[in-house]
């Protein structure tokens, strides 16, 4: 089973510049999860999907962050304009609808420095 | 509100000695519990979980973990450190009513192993 797909893994830009990113979660799961990750510091929720609608976007600076999962399937996050404290590695995860406790699947996540 | 505390942002060990990473948590309601493992740039992978079955749980690579309400604990254990044991262990909390299927993750821990 393919796991949870993410590109770029590697991105470097200029404050106030764009940047995109793009996951491809496990096939069949539901629920997409997009988290933001600072170095030294623990996964942070930005965004939560159920299908292709919107379940949780309470932490995610919505002036400058956004994102969709159009078909329920593949999703992009965007960053308009970048600011040096986005540095981080933002993550992708995914989960299925069963089981107790079902986990989350997460991708290698996209390194995104910001100068 | 749910929260996740991990004592301990670096431990290190010998190889062969026992790794005890400690995590308390706070849930106002029964917990889902998970530790996770982050190896040097790539995503996090599920080491163990605790589901409200056993409250000892074995997990991958000779990890296990013991849940104890009474103390609001979820420390991780492993009684000889490998090599291939250093990376960032993260303990997560997950609320068990939740539909979101959310986590509320740690800062994390390095472990470090001296041959």
């Amino acid at each position: 089973e393919a796991g949870v797909a993410q590109s770029p893994r590697y991105k470097i830009i200029e404050k106030r510049q764009s940047v995109a990113f793009w996951c491809n979660p496990i096939s069949g799961h539901a629920t997409l999860y997009w988290y933001q990750q600072i170095l030294g510091q623990g996964p942070k929720l930005l965004i939560q999907f159920q299908n292709n609608g919107v379940v949780d976007d309470s932490q995610l600076p919505k002036d400058r962050f956004s994102a969709e999962r159009l078909k329920g399937v593949d999703s992009t996050l965007k960053i308009q304009p970048a600011k040096l404290e986005d540095s981080a590695v933002y993550l992708c995860a995914s989960r299925t609808e069963t089981g107790e406790g079902n986990e989350q699947f997460f991708g290698p996540g996209t390194r995104l420095t910001v100068l | 509100a749910q929260s996740v505390t991990q004592l301990g942002s670096h431990v290190s060990v010998s190889e062969g000695a026992l790794v005890l990473l400690r995590c308390n948590y706070s849930s106002s309601v029964p917990p889902y519990l998970f530790w996770y493992v982050q190896y040097p740039n790539q995503g996090l992978q599920l080491l163990l979980k605790y589901t409200s079955a056993a409250t000892l749980v074995k997990g991958i690579n000779g990890f296990e973990a013991e849940f104890k309400k009474s103390e609001t604990s979820f420390h991780l254990t492993k009684p000889s450190a490998h090599m291939s044991d250093a990376a960032e262990y993260f303990c997560a909390v997950r609320s068990t009513t939740s539909n979101t299927g959310k986590l509320i993750f740690g800062q994390g821990t390095t472990l470090q192993v001296k041959p």
